[in-house]
């Protein structure tokens, strides 16, 4: 089974202060891991993911997140916040093997509100 | 072209009436989605398709009826809905199913149904 928990509905930040959205993940195996964002009325639109290799991945719009193995976290995360950055979050997963038909796995998903 | 198209934007419906949603890829994907997503909810999966075939049906009722006539449509038909059906409709496509570099979901932005 696999399992994605983003712990926070929402998060408020200032304009220009780093933002971060929270995700961990439970797989059996080895994950994939996605990162989407939705803005109002729209679908999704994807920002990043990692699949093996560096534990920082870097994505569009200036976000990037850290794979934490250990952990079993996928924090999304951008240095500076931009109220365009405002959006609902979600982060997925899928199982590397075992995920049949490429289903992915979604989170409640985190509302982000930049504030200028 | 690197876009997941759908039409209509919004479909308002009453409970005896038959329409489809429409789905287009020009990417070369092979595996194409239906996700349906209620307000403030993350997407839950309804059907995946393969190289043309159905290859998972969330356990879906029959009111939906997917067909994908060739590798760059998908459809949605839609026959006596209930207004609980109400909600976004939201078509992916990836490259394929397996595991691997290249199989991250694009989402096209939607058909937003209302059932009367």
């Amino acid at each position: 089974a696999q399992s994605v928990a983003q712990p926070e509905d929402q998060v408020n930040v200032a304009e220009g202060n780093p933002l971060t959205v929270k995700c961990t993940y439970s797989v059996s195996g080895n994950p994939y891991l996605f990162w989407y964002v939705q803005y109002p009325n729209r679908g999704l639109q994807f920002l990043l993911k990692y699949i093996t290799g560096d534990n920082l991945v870097k994505g569009s719009y200036g976000f990037e997140a850290e794979f934490n193995k250990s952990q079993t976290s996928f924090h999304l995360k951008k240095p500076s916040a931009l109220v365009s950055d405002s959006a609902l979050y979600f982060c997925a997963v899928r199982d590397m093997i075992k995920a049949a038909g490429n289903k992915l796995t979604f989170g409640g998903g985190t509302r982000v509100l930049v504030k200028p | 072209d690197t876009e997941v198209t759908q039409t209509p934007k919004h479909l308002v419906m009453g409970m005896t009436n038959k329409k489809s949603l429409k789905c287009e890829q020009h990417m070369g994907h092979r595996a194409m989605y239906w996700y349906k997503q209620k307000a403030k909810k993350p997407p839950e999966l309804m059907f995946v398709y393969s190289y043309e075939k159905l290859s998972i049906n969330e356990s879906v009722p029959s009111r939906f009826s997917p067909e994908c006539p060739n590798s760059s449509l998908l459809n949605l038909h839609l026959h006596a809905l209930q207004p609980e059906d109400s909600a976004l409709y939201l078509c992916a496509s990836s490259h394929g199913l397996a595991g691997g570099r290249k199989n991250e979901q694009f989402f096209g932005p939607g058909t937003r149904l209302t059932v009367l």
